[in-house]
């Protein structure tokens, strides 16, 4: 297996602009996780899907980020509009129940 | 609400030698705790993970321990060598039907030639 994929690696963007961050989970898995890490505040999780229904979002900052899961393959988290506060380290990772979770490289934010 | 601590922040030893990491949380109603390893730039690799009925789990030179009634995990690495330097973290994973990890700050490693 491939193992969790994101993509992109990394992205500089303009303060103001949508960012989307995708993730391929690994195949049979049916937990998705998406976390953002900072030095100040390490990591936190984001939010979390149970079989593509998002079960808790409470980690989600503010109402610019939201995430979708349309399929057992596939996610996004957006960010709209982003912010210079946003830049972090954004991963996600996937699980087989609460087996060990499995991180994908992560995508490293830059918002200027 | 379950925090997770790791001491000491930052270690430095000379290879070869024996050493061991600690994590402590603070609400014992855990389902499991996982220990990752991070390098610089990259993601997290998962080491080891306990379950809360198990008191220990070993991967090669690396041993972890679980008292969950005190709520103290030790990551132990035998003859600790330079590709060992990286940053270590511990999660814990609650009981119940929530899923999500909280995550120590995690100790950084760095093993001397």
């Amino acid at each position: 297996d491939a193992g969790v994929i994101q993509s992109p690696r990394h992205e500089v963007t303009e303060m103001g602009q949508e960012v989307t961050l995708r993730c391929k989970p690994i195949s049979g898995h049916d937990y998705l996780f998406w976390y953002r890490q900072t030095m100040m505040r390490g990591l936190e999780l984001l939010i979390y899907f149970n079989n593509n229904v998002p079960i808790d979002d409470s980690g989600m900052p503010e109402d610019r980020f939201s995430a979708k899961m349309p399929n057992a393959s596939f996610s996004t988290l957006k960010i709209q509009p982003s912010e210079p506060r946003d830049s972090a380290v954004y991963f996600c990772a996937s699980s087989k129940g609460q087996d060990t979770q499995y991180f994908g490289p992560g995508t490293r934010l830059t918002v200027l | 609400k379950q925090e997770v601590t790791q001491i000491p922040a930052a270690l430095s030893v000379p290879e070869g030698e024996n050493l061991v990491l600690n994590c402590s949380f603070t609400d014992s109603a855990i389902y499991n705790l996982q220990w990752f390893r991070q390098d610089p730039g990259k993601g997290l690799t998962s080491l080891l993970l306990i379950q809360s009925s198990q008191r220990e789990q070993t991967s090669g030179r690396l041993n972890a321990s679980l008292d969950k009634s005190s709520g103290r995990s030790t990551l132990y690495i035998a003859a600790s060598q330079p590709g060992d330097s990286a940053t270590y973290l511990c999660a814990v994973n609650p009981s119940g039907s929530a899923r999500q990890l909280t995550f120590g700050s995690g100790t950084q490693l760095t093993v001397l030639p």
